[in-house]
């Protein structure tokens, strides 16, 4: 059974760091093909892709994230950790982790429940 | 950059009629990276379509997509009760690898 769940604080302060982590199990990031994303949603609006780590550790960001965004991952604790630099309120969103392969769907098949980010002084 | 566009914003209709739901892209996105995402008030989203028109597991076959180049469909033959949701397309690229689309939201009339 495939799971991820994210974990992170539920309110930041504008200009801190956020770091988020993304546990997940029944599948491994050492295994060819699969990836782990982040994808962003602020409440009421559409969908955001942040950024995407390989089995490879090949990452990928969004352009217009590029600069503030960092996804590492630890193979061995199964976990992702994105790092957001200087938050604004704009940032205020639910934060979900996702399970990406090149080698089934190439979308993002599994997804954890998300959690909720506030920015605010 | 492919930006997607989706139609309409909303779709509100009955039990039991179909949906029409339009994704088209700004450039040509090749079929086999084209999705559709349904997801319904406090739940992360559900694949439904991968590469255009084939189902993800356990999805009805009421779901259905089609489409090429830049213009994709989602199509739900009779809707049920637990069908009335907001619907997002998503392509796989290059750079950016992954967009959104900013969403239908099909509701009941």
């Amino acid at each position: 059974q495939i799971t991820l769940k994210e974990s992170g604080p539920t309110l930041v302060k504008p200009t801190q760091t956020l770091t988020l982590t993304c546990t997940f199990s029944g599948f491994s990031l050492s295994t060819s093909g699969v990836g782990v994303g982040w994808i962003r949603q602020p409440p009421g609006k559409a969908l955001e892709w942040l950024a995407l780590i390989y089995w490879n550790d090949d990452k990928r960001y969004s352009p217009s994230l590029k600069s503030r965004l960092t996804i590492t991952k630890d193979t061995s604790k199964n976990q992702v950790v994105l790092t957001m630099t200087n938050m604004d309120p704009v940032d205020t969103a639910t934060y979900y982790c996702a399970l990406h392969s090149t080698v089934t769907t190439v979308f993002f098949d599994y997804w954890g429940q998300g959690t909720l980010v506030t920015v605010s002084s | 950059e492919i930006v997607l566009t989706q139609s309409p914003g909303t779709l509100s209709l009955s039990p039991g009629e179909r949906a029409t739901l339009s994704c088209r892209a700004s450039q040509s996105v090749s079929s086999s990276y084209l999705a559709w995402y349904q997801q319904k008030p406090g739940q992360a989203p559900r694949l439904l379509i991968y590469g255009a028109s084939s189902r993800a597991t356990g999805i009805p076959d009421r779901f259905s997509g089609s489409g090429s180049g830049t213009d994709f469909t989602l199509t739900i033959s009779r809707l049920e009760p637990e069908d009335f949701a907001v619907y997002y397309c998503q392509q796989y690229g290059s750079s950016p690898v992954f967009t959104f689309g900013p969403g239908t939201k099909v509701d009941i009339k």
